[in-house]
């Protein structure tokens, strides 16, 4: 396993298009978050899975934003409608059990940069 | 909102050590202090994190006050390659970022 993936990594889209985005955590992870950031500043929580449950949605997450994890597995994250503030870096994290979590942390996929023109 | 106070930027200079500060003042008692940091372009990257003890791994040291309301990160030896954002965070469940710290690693 070489970690968490994430595709594409780097995303042109006229605005108004829909864009969808993919995350293949380690497969040995049940819990799946998705983060959004933008030039200058820090990740911002925006969803998190446990298995194919999704858990919490953050405000940022507009009625535009759905995401996805089916089996468990890989998510995805589709964006609808894009428009110009949706330009930011999507990324995508993974970590094991909530008991493991204090000792293991989260590992972190590259991101996705989204670029809405 | 992040529970933490982090200068925006440091320097350091190659082969000495980076003594990032963090303020916690609210951190509740069950509460854990995590350090991940950020190079340009890619996800944040575990670092660090303890409870109440100080803590090291290979990559650094973590100081934690008695009183838990502060922490230290030191990287005893800073490379050009450990120039990056430092976030310190105090998890509530979710890792909430802040700003971080900008440390740059000089020649």
């Amino acid at each position: 396993d070489t970690g968490v993936s994430q595709n594409p990594r780097h995303k042109i889209t006229k605005r108004g298009q829909n864009v969808t985005f993919r995350c293949d955590p380690i497969s040995e992870h049940n819990r799946l978050y998705w983060y959004r950031q933008t030039l200058g500043q820090g990740p911002e929580f925006l969803t998190y899975f446990q298995n194919e449950a999704q858990l919490e949605k953050s405000r940022l997450l507009s009625d535009r934003f759905s995401a996805e994890r089916p089996k468990g597995s890989f998510s995805t994250l589709e964006i609808q409608r894009t428009e110009q503030g949706d330009s930011a870096m999507y990324l995508c994290a993974s970590s094991p059990t909530a008991q493991d979590l204090y000792h293991y942390g989260y590992t972190f996929g590259s991101g996705t940069r989204l670029t809405v023109v | 909102d992040a529970k933490t106070t982090q200068p925006t930027s440091m320097d350091c200079a190659e082969g000495r050590a980076a003594n990032l500060p963090c303020n916690h003042s609210t951190i509740s008692g069950n509460e854990y202090v995590y350090w991940y940091r950020q190079i340009h372009s890619q996800g944040p990257q575990y670092i660090i994190h303890g409870l109440k003890n100080n803590e090291t791994n290979e990559m650094a040291s973590l100081i934690i006050t008695e009183d838990r309301k502060s922490s230290t990160l030191i990287l005893p030896h800073a490379t050009l390659r450990d120039t990056a954002v430092y976030y310190c965070i105090v998890r509530e469940g979710k890792l909430i970022f802040g700003q971080g710290t900008e440390l740059s690693v000089k020649p």
